[in-house]
């Protein structure tokens, strides 16, 4: 088993410009999970998706961040236009069914750095 | 709502026993997490209660009690390797996602 695969590893880019996260979720895990990570905030729930359908976006910090998962084995997040307080650490989880759904699998997440 | 409380930072030393204490406020529990998180990666999955009580793995124990909303995470025969940051989570209201609390970071010395 792969594990939750996200890419890239490490994104530096300048404000203003897009930004695609992409994760692939653990093969048969129903629930998908994108969360933000920084010193200050600690881990925050950005939106998840149940069989590929968007539950709860209330994390989404702006408009300028969107989230898609067109089908179960692939989910971006996209920041446009990004900005310097975008930078953090970005992890994508996911979560099988049934009783241990809220045991949840990261990926190694992707550092983001916006200047 | 759902609110956490941990302590920020922890020191201890190999071989000793220490408790994490994560206090918290939900209006609805459905169940409470502790993940541990070493420097530069992911989270990792460590123990899980939604009754009160103990539960025990190995070196890990976890304890609830949803009356005073507030559990602890205790490690015992410390290690240098579990210097990591501990991480309390409670599952939402719907139960569906995880709420974290923003970690305490362990040291563990020599």
């Amino acid at each position: 088993d792969a594990g939750v695969i996200q890419s890239p590893r490490h994104e530096v880019t300048e404000m203003g410009q897009e930004v695609t996260l992409r994760c692939k979720p653990i093969s048969g895990h129903n629930s998908l999970f994108w969360y933000r990570q920084t010193m200050m905030r600690g881990l925050e729930l950005l939106i998840y998706f149940n069989n590929n359908v968007p539950i709860d976006d209330s994390g989404m910090p702006e408009d300028r961040f969107s989230a898609k998962m067109p089908n179960a084995s692939f989910s971006t997040l996209k920041i446009q236009p990004s900005e310097p307080r975008d930078s953090a650490v970005y992890f994508c989880a996911s979560s099988p069914r049934g009783a241990e759904q809220e045991k949840l699998f990261f990926g190694s997440g992707t550092q983001l750095s916006v200047l | 709502g759902q609110n956490i409380d941990q302590p920020t930072e922890m020191t201890a030393t190999e071989g000793a026993i220490v408790q994490i204490n994560c206090t918290y406020q939900t209006s609805g529990f459905n169940g409470l997490f502790w993940y541990q998180q070493h420097a530069g990666e992911a989270p990792t999955f460590l123990s899980y209660n939604v009754l009160d009580g103990l539960e025990e793995k190995g070196r890990f124990s976890s304890f609830l009690s949803r009356s005073k909303g507030y559990s602890y995470l205790l490690l015992k025969e410390l290690q240098m390797k579990d210097s990591a940051s501990y991480l309390c989570a409670l599952a939402n209201q719907a139960g569906t996602a995880l709420i974290f609390g923003k970690g305490t970071t362990l040291s563990v010395s020599s």
